[in-house]
């Protein structure tokens, strides 16, 4: 079975770091761009950030450059999201999506979700 | 990168066509034929229902079409059923990111 499941979220103050996890199973990881996309509580789609398939390129939205770092481990089937200097905002369900191509950032389309792991910023 | 804007709710009875719209720039929309449509049920994570436009993965109705024409997408559901009743977002691709659209809620009456 094609799965992502995600692990990592909690409740951070405001500042400190998170590590968020993403298992994938049931397809071939390294094959395939990934991606992670969160959702504020009652909000819409927000794409977070994007690794190719060897790790070789790597993107960022604005609203986290420079504070957040993708990486994924192929031996492992692994992605990461390693998130520093968190702030309110980030607050949100934090989803880790599988692309249907091999770049970050050519066409983009999302096609394997895993079910979010939430993340509460708050003191 | 500004989000693609939607229409905020969209019904229709069952058995009707309903189509969401999806308005961006030439910087996304416009400029790329790489337009994604996603279906999310309350509670559930996004399920892709098009992609690059008007291609459905395997395993979608083809009651769910895709088009665009200029800086914008549209989403076309035909022969609604209330299983169809969801949240529907509409992404691009960009040269240096994906936007999504501000989401549109659709209602089965």
């Amino acid at each position: 079975e094609v799965q992502l499941v995600e692990s990592g979220g909690g409740l951070v103050q405001p500042g400190r770091s998170l590590r968020l996890s993403c298992a994938a199973s049931g397809f071939t990881f390294d094959d395939y761009a990934m991606h992670w996309v969160r959702q504020a509580p009652g909000k819409g789609l927000e794409w977070v950030s994007g690794i190719s398939w060897n790790s070789g390129s790597t993107g960022y939205a604005d609203s986290v450059k420079g504070r957040f770092t993708i990486s994924r481990d192929n031996a492992k089937n692994s992605l990461y999201l390693q998130m520093n200097s968190l702030r309110a905002e980030d607050t949100a369900l934090y989803y880790c999506a599988k692309d249907t191509g091999y770049n970050w950032n050519y066409g983009n389309a999302f096609d394997i979700w895993g079910q979010g792991t939430m993340v509460t910023v708050s003191s | 990168q500004s989000a693609l804007t939607q229409p905020a709710s969209v019904s229709g009875s069952p058995g009707q066509s309903i189509t969401i719209s999806c308005t961006g720039t030439s910087s996304d929309v416009g400029g790329y034929n790489y337009v994604s449509w996603y279906q999310q049920h309350p509670g559930k994570a996004p399920k892709l229902m098009i992609y690059d436009v008007s291609k459905r993965p395997s395993g979608v109705s083809n009651r769910f079409s895709g088009s665009k024409s200029g800086n914008t997408a549209s989403l076309t559901i035909s022969g609604l059923q209330a299983e169809d009743e969801a949240d529907y977002y509409c992404s691009s691709y960009t040269s240096s990111s994906t936007v999504f659209g501000t989401g549109t809620k659709v209602t089965v009456l």
